[in-house]
């Protein structure tokens, strides 16, 4: 299985500044249509995931600019620039590419 | 706009079964695949597989597939997983999702409490 690994787990962040988060691949996430399916979820307490981030770089529709997803190969991050309170919560990567699909650990994101 | 609505929250004895359920609106129930996850209390997102709607072809995770069923009924736009031989590692949020690569839209999650 294709392990996903998230770093930091835990990350206080000021508001108004910005914050990274980290998602490296056990290997290549390149598809047979030569898409690289990188996804990161944000999950507030209590609610489901909502996707943010699509193919490495594709925000959905009514997610702010201030994310955004970049990365090539195994490596891959996701920025959140000026955070917000509205922030807080866990940050899930996940791929799509290899069966069984699989998470990261998580990012648990809250206000300093 | 498009939804997924879960079925409501179970509690189970260990050793029994369960069966939720995942009703898609708002969109061509046969264009999408859909996906189940579960979160355990306090834990992550585990990816538990997947169904093709359209031919019904499954993938499973492995540590799941002897105890998992996924079906569809394109009917109701309906999707079910079904968990057998419940045991309390088996308590978590249950969620349904649209699509496998990249699962965009999620339901509300049902909660499935296994206890003696």
């Amino acid at each position: 299985d294709v392990v996903m690994t998230q770093s930091p787990l835990s990350l206080p962040v000021t508001l108004g500044q910005s914050a990274s988060i980290s998602c490296r691949s056990s290997q290549g996430l390149v598809y047979s249509d030569g898409s690289i399916y990188l996804n990161w979820f944000h999950q507030r307490p209590g609610q489901s995931p909502r996707r943010l981030i699509y193919k490495v770089s594709n925000r959905d529709s009514g997610v702010p600019d201030r994310f955004s997803g970049s990365g090539s190969g195994t490596d891959f991050t996701l920025k959140i620039s000026r955070v917000e309170a509205e922030d807080v919560g866990v940050y899930y990567c996940m791929q799509g590419t290899h069966w069984p699909r699989t998470f990261g650990q998580g990012t648990k994101v809250e206000i300093k | 706009q498009v939804q997924l609505v879960q079925s409501g929250a179970e509690v189970k004895k260990p050793g029994a079964s369960v069966k939720v359920s995942c009703k898609a609106s708002g969109y061509t129930f046969t264009t999408y695949g859909i996906t189940w996850v579960r979160q355990a209390p306090g834990q992550g997102l585990e990816w538990m597989g997947w169904i093709n709607v359209n031919n019904g072809n499954t993938y499973y995770v492995q540590n799941l597939q002897d105890r998992v069923t996924m079906t569809t009924d394109t009917s109701t736009s309906t999707a079910y997983m079904e968990l057998r031989s419940l045991t309390s590692d088996d308590t978590a949020v249950y969620y349904c999702a649209r699509g496998g690569l990249s699962p965009d839209f999620w339901g509300q999650g049902t909660l499935v409490t296994v206890s003696s």
